[in-house]
């Protein structure tokens, strides 16, 4: 079975700030992993999704995660929030039949 | 370019009845889900199918209902609604890449309060 934590439930950042979200999986095969926003009101979109290929992942508005097998995380990171960036964020890991398990969510709070 | 359509986007329901949530998708992709939102609790997996005429059961699929007679559509049924089931409904599809780590597409939601 697989599953994943996300340390935090709400975090606040100031504008400019560096942007740090805490994930960890569990998982007895190889991890497929994911982050996603939701922007309020809104369905989920893809911020960025662990490919294998690299550790470091870039991506979309300036957000990167990196996986680390040794401490079985993910945490995703952003150097400098801006206001547009409040929103909720999900880690999801998935399984064979694209079947998605998703952390409880964290909450992103920017203060000018 | 619709991707995932949800409908209705807000719906009351009175303890009893019955309703069914409309998802389709444009993108004729294979896998489509159900999830439902809560707070604190992130998404959890209603039902899910791997393709049409084929549904499965998820994490917490009691008191709900799907069947996936064509590729586009995934309709999820409501059977006898409770309070319980107060929540925010999205509907997922994933094309079929041969590979885990393809991402899914979700619509914007169903929000739905009981009675």
């Amino acid at each position: 079975a697989q599953s994943v934590t996300q340390l935090g439930s709400h975090v606040s950042v100031s504008e400019g700030a560096l942007v740090l979200l805490r994930c960890n999986y569990s998982s007895s095969v190889p991890p497929y992993l994911f982050w996603y926003v939701q922007y309020p009101n809104q369905g989920l979109q893809l911020l960025l999704k662990y490919t294998s290929a690299a550790t470091l992942v870039k991506g979309i508005n300036g957000f990167e995660a990196e996986f680390k097998k040794s401490e079985t995380s993910f945490h995703l990171t952003k150097p400098s929030a801006h206001m547009s960036d409040a929103a909720e964020y999900f880690c999801a890991v998935s399984d064979q039949d694209y079947k998605l398990s998703f952390g409880a969510g964290t909450t992103v709070t920017v203060r000018a | 370019n619709a991707g995932v359509t949800q409908t209705p986007k807000f719906q009351v329901l009175k303890t009893g009845q019955s309703m069914t949530l409309q998802c389709a998708q444009d993108m004729n992709h294979e896998y489509m889900s159900w999830y439902r939102q809560d707070p604190g609790m992130g998404l959890r997996l209603i039902h899910y199918s791997v393709g049409a005429g084929i549904t499965d059961q998820g994490e917490v699929p009691n008191g709900y209902n799907v069947s996936r007679s064509t590729t586009e559509d995934f309709p999820l049924r409501l059977l006898s609604a409770a309070p319980s089931q107060t929540s925010v409904y999205f509907c997922a599809s994933t094309p079929d890449r041969g590979h885990r780590n393809t991402e899914a597409f979700f619509g914007q939601g169903t929000r739905l309060t009981v009675v």
